[in-house]
C-alpha cells in the first residue's frame, strides 16, 4: 500500500541553526501539507501546497518556514533559524484532491528537538 | 472562530463499547474525520462523515449531527490494542487544512 514517507525520523539541532524535514508523498498526490505536534499538545495545521505554490498557512508558519517541492517526488519543509520552541513532531500528509472526504495520509514524522 | 472540544481521557474495559464524544464550531463545514494516534507515531484515518447520520466500518462507527455540530466514534468489542489518542478533527470548506481537537486518551483495560 503506498505511504508518505519522512526522513529524518530524528533530527537534533542547536538553536538558531536551519533544518530542512523531507517528505515524500504519496505519488498521484497532488495536495500536501506540513502539520507539527508539541510533545502532548494537539496536530496543528502549518501550511498545505498545491499546484507549486502554497494555498494556505497558519499563523505558525513564519518568515522563518519555507517549503519546497524541488522535484517530481520530494516535498521539504526548511526552518532558518530554529528556536527552542520549534521543538515538536513534524508530520507531512497528502491528499489525492482537496475537496471534502478526500483523506489525508499522515507520514510516520519526524522528531526535532531544538537545544 | 473554531473549536473543537472532545474528553481529554477515557477508560474502558476490553470487550465492551466505548463512545467518544466531540463538539464543534468552525466557520464553514466540509467533513468531520476521525483519526487514530498512538503514542510517537502518525495519525491514522478511521472514518469521515459529511453528512448527517452514522458510518459503519467494521469495530468503529462514526455519526454526524451537522445541526448540533456534533460527532461521536463508537468502537465496539474493544481490544487492547484500541488503546490511542481518538483525533476529531474538522475541515472548513474546500481544500483547506484539518483542524484538530486535542483528542480524546482512551485506555483500554482488562
Amino acid at each position: 500500500e503506498p505511504e508518505v514517507t519522512q526522513t529524518p525520523s530524528h533530527q537534533v539541532t542547536q538553536m538558531g541553526q536551519e533544518v530542512i524535514l523531507r517528505c515524500v508523498p504519496i505519488s498521484n498526490h497532488l495536495y500536501f501539507y506540513w502539520y507539527r505536534q508539541i510533545l502532548g499538545q494537539k496536530v496543528e495545521f502549518l501550511v498545505s501546497f498545491y499546484n507549486n505554490e502554497i494555498s494556505e498557512k497558519s499563523e505558525i508558519f513564519d518568515d522563518q518556514f519555507s517549503v519546497e517541492r524541488p522535484d517530481g517526488s520530494n516535498f521539504t519543509l526548511k526552518i532558518r533559524s530554529t528556536k527552542l520552541e520549534d521543538s515538536a513532531m513534524y508530520f507531512c500528509a497528502s491528499s489525492e484532491g482537496g475537496g471534502p472526504g478526500n483523506e489525508q495520509f499522515f507520514g510516520p514524522g519526524t522528531r526535532l528537538t531544538v537545544l | 472562530g473554531q473549536n473543537i472540544d472532545q474528553p481529554t481521557e477515557m477508560t474502558a474495559t476490553e470487550g465492551a463499547i466505548v463512545q467518544i464524544n466531540c463538539t464543534y464550531q468552525t466557520s464553514g463545514f466540509n467533513g468531520l474525520f476521525w483519526y487514530q494516534q498512538h503514542a510517537g507515531e502518525a495519525p491514522t484515518f478511521l472514518s469521515y462523515n459529511v453528512l448527517d447520520g452514522l458510518e459503519e466500518k467494521g469495530r468503529f462507527s462514526s455519526f454526524l449531527s451537522r445541526s448540533k455540530g456534533y460527532s461521536y466514534l463508537l468502537l465496539k468489542e474493544l481490544q487492547m490494542k484500541d488503546s490511542a489518542s481518538y483525533l476529531c478533527a474538522a475541515k472548513n470548506s474546500g481544500n483547506t487544512p484539518l483542524v484538530f481537537g486535542k483528542g480524546t486518551r482512551l485506555s483500554v483495560i482488562a
